[in-house]
């Protein structure tokens, strides 16, 4: 149980282009998800909160309008990254709790998705 | 704002020695949950620890929450390649829902 999809898992645009990427619970309601950005040999910095109906909250440096992220339904978090530029090639990371997000929650992590700006 | 630090950076063990891995919080913390990345992989959810002072051990791994809940370590008994792969601590805050990710550890074992 708890698995978390991410899609698609690799991506190759070119800069000034639109990219979005898909986060979804298999198995699980998720209340709440979280999207991550991985430099290479770096950790994981979180970008934002996205509570199910509500607007995302974002972490303090992270544009709003460059990464959109929309958390319409139980099972489906989406993350838009507009007007790419190679700067923004990363890996970005899903991952998604259920209940009241409590001191209690796992977050289980999507496969990640690979994005490269030309 | 809260900062997680991991120590080491790095380490090449070869295979059948052990490895620690600490990790240490600026702020105390509600609880503290270990991951596993391999290369070019995601995070994998090892082990969450909530008490103070709490150890738990999967198999060849060891896992011990701080008495103060501000560290935590790792420890790897007699190590195999197939351990190789960064380990990222991640805390929570007291009535906080994000975890802060550690600053990680790499681990390489020779065989």
């Amino acid at each position: 149980g708890a698995v978390v999809s991410q899609h698609p898992s690799w991506v190759i645009c070119k800069s000034g282009t639109s990219v979005k990427i898909e986060c979804r619970s298999l198995d699980f309601q998720a209340t709440t998800m979280f999207w991550y950005r991985q430099f290479p040999k770096q950790s994981l910095m979180l970008m934002a909160t996205s509570n199910e109906g509500s607007k995302a909250t974002y972490e303090q440096g992270v544009e709003k309008d460059k990464f959109l992220i929309n958390h319409a339904s139980l099972t489906l978090s989406t993350l838009t990254v507009t007007s790419a530029h190679p700067e923004d090639s990363s890996f970005y990371i899903c991952s998604a709790e259920g209940g009241s997000g409590g001191a209690g929650e796992t977050q289980y992590f999507g496969p990640g998705t690979r994005l490269l700006v030309l | 704002g809260q900062q997680v630090m991991q120590i080491p950076q790095y380490q090449h063990v070869q295979e059948g020695e052990d490895f620690t891995t600490y990790c240490n919080s600026s702020t105390t913390l509600s609880n503290i949950q270990w991951y596993k990345q391999r290369p070019g992989g995601h995070p994998v959810f090892l082990i969450q620890l909530v008490k103070s002072g709490e150890v738990k051990k999967q198999k060849r791994l060891t896992f011990q929450f701080g008495e103060a809940k501000k560290n935590s370590s790792l420890h790897i008994t007699a190590t195999q390649t197939t351990d190789v792969g960064t380990y990222f601590c991640a805390g929570r805050n007291t009535g906080f829902q994000k975890l802060v990710f550690g600053t990680g550890t790499r681990l390489l074992v020779s065989p």
